[in-house]
């Protein structure tokens, strides 16, 4: 199985400043043939289900906020928030999709300084 | 618009089984594969499996091979995942997704989750 390793564990960030969460795949998750990284990024709010961020590592999914970005490929991953604000508290995941079982990284809590 | 409703919460006992449904809507149910996920309490999130609706192909994720089984009816387009021999740690949330493409890849659909607690 496909390890996935976020750092950190959590993060404080004051408002307005850059969050930087780090993802590290135990093999490459980047498919040669189509030369996309098959990786994703969630955001998970107390009491609700996920909500995707990001996929293929740097695409935006439609209405989220252009202050999320993701980058990375190969095995190492980042999610940067440019200029974190109040309602960006939640805890984030990156998941692997390139093969079954599809893994989550263990979560990155993010709160505000 | 694509929407997965769970049911209700649960409480079982420690030995005893689980049956989720996750009810499909506003997409053909039998063209995209349905992720099961897990969470514990203030735990992480944890991919259990997926079914493929067209022919009730599944694979799981090791932990769970033999204990969780998940099935489909196209009739109404509902799927379910069933856990049997339930531990206390299985006290989870249990959530399914809507794949994207269809045939394996990430997740934008989910349902609301099922809190499932396992208590003697």
């Amino acid at each position: 199985d496909i390890v996935m390793t976020q750092s950190p564990d959590s993060l404080a960030v004051s408002l307005g400043e850059r969050a930087t969460i780090n993802c590290k795949s135990s093999q490459s998750i980047l498919y040669n043939s189509n030369n996309k990284n098959y990786l994703v990024w969630y955001q998970q709010k107390p009491g609700q289900p996920p909500k995707l961020l990001i996929y293929w590592a740097s695409t935006r999914e439609s209405g989220v906020p252009d202050r999320f970005s993701g980058s990375g490929s190969g095995t190492n991953f980042t999610l940067t928030i440019s200029s974190l604000q109040a309602e960006d508290v939640a805890v984030y995941y990156c998941q692997q999709y390139y093969t079954a079982p599809c893994t989550f990284g263990q979560g990155t809590k993010l709160e505000i300084k | 618009q694509v929407q997965l409703v769970q049911s209700g919460a649960e409480v079982r006992k420690p030995g005893a089984s689980v049956k989720v449904s996750c009810k499909a809507s506003g997409y053909a149910f039998t063209d995209y594969y349905i992720h099961w996920v897990r969470q514990a309490p203030g735990q992480g999130l944890e991919w259990m499996g997926w079914i493929n609706p067209n022919n009730g192909g599944t694979t799981y994720a090791r932990k769970f091979q033999g204990s969780v089984t998940m099935t489909r009816d196209t009739s109404i387009t509902t799927a379910y995942m069933e856990v049997n021999r339930l531990r206390s740690d299985d006290t989870a949330v249990y959530f399914c997704a809507r794949d994207y493409y269809g045939l394996g890849s990430y997740a934008p659909y989910w349902g609301q989750g099922t809190l499932v607690t396992v208590s003697s």
